[in-house]
């Protein structure tokens, strides 16, 4: 079983509607989850941090976390043709080293 | 965050040749990290960089191939040796990481193997 491992893709959604990424993570001590956001050609961006149950909300991203279900997710909302990249999420495990998902490609439409 | 900056920005090689790739942080960090991704694919760590000492490798990655140095708190190397066009991929830096600490990451070096 992969460590991180993201709802395959691509998604392709129409300018302003609501992109929704999901994230799996198998290690159950692992307490610190991240979105970053690649565009084609560039290196990862930190998009959002979470490390407790819920939600956290940074402009038009919202992280939800549920560690009894080993579950992280993103919101984007209002989506841009801006916000089209790959979206990676990413898991420190319990030795302390950050774990990728595979990454969700994201095409807004405009 | 930290300033990351990582030379060359890319190159072409032949095969068999080495290339050494440089990571300059503008403000002293404990870890630094350094991750291959191959086309398409996602992020996979090689090694985290240690100060002082060497390296740790991840499973599939050896010190005669992916040699690294830290000579420093801001300062890093890894060089790919005997290069094969399997090795064409971007190599990241990042600084960061622990607990909770995020890992910020460098521009990359895009590499092809000819």
């Amino acid at each position: 079983q992969k460590e991180v491992e993201q709802n395959s893709g691509p998604l392709s959604v129409p300018e302003g509607a609501i992109a929704s990424l999901n994230c799996t993570y198998s290690d159950r001590g692992s307490q610190s989850f991240f979105w970053y956001r690649q565009y084609s050609g560039k290196s990862p961006e930190l998009i959002m941090s979470i490390y407790s149950n819920g939600d956290k909300e940074d402009g038009r991203f919202t992280a939800q976390l549920n560690k009894a279900s080993q579950y992280v997710s993103l919101l984007i909302r209002d989506s841009q043709p801006s916000d089209s990249a790959t979206y990676l999420c990413a898991v420190i495990t319990n030795d302390y080293k950050l774990s990728f998902g595979a990454g969700t490609t994201v095409t807004v439409r405009a | 965050s930290a300033v990351i900056s990582q030379k060359p920005s890319r190159d072409i090689c032949q095969r068999g040749t080495s290339l050494t790739i440089q990571c300059q942080v503008d403000s002293q960090v404990t870890m630094m990290f350094w991750y291959r991704q191959q086309p398409g694919q996602s992020l996979t760590l090689i090694a985290t960089a240690n100060q002082g000492s060497e390296a740790t490798y991840e499973s599939g990655f050896v010190i005669d191939k992916f040699p690294i140095s830290r000579p420093n708190l801001t300062f890093s190397t890894l060089t790919v040796s005997n290069m094969s066009p399997e090795d064409s991929s971007i190599y990241l830096c990042s600084v960061g990481g622990g607990v909770s600490d995020t890992q910020y990451f460098g521009p990359g070096t895009r590499l092809t193997v000819l």
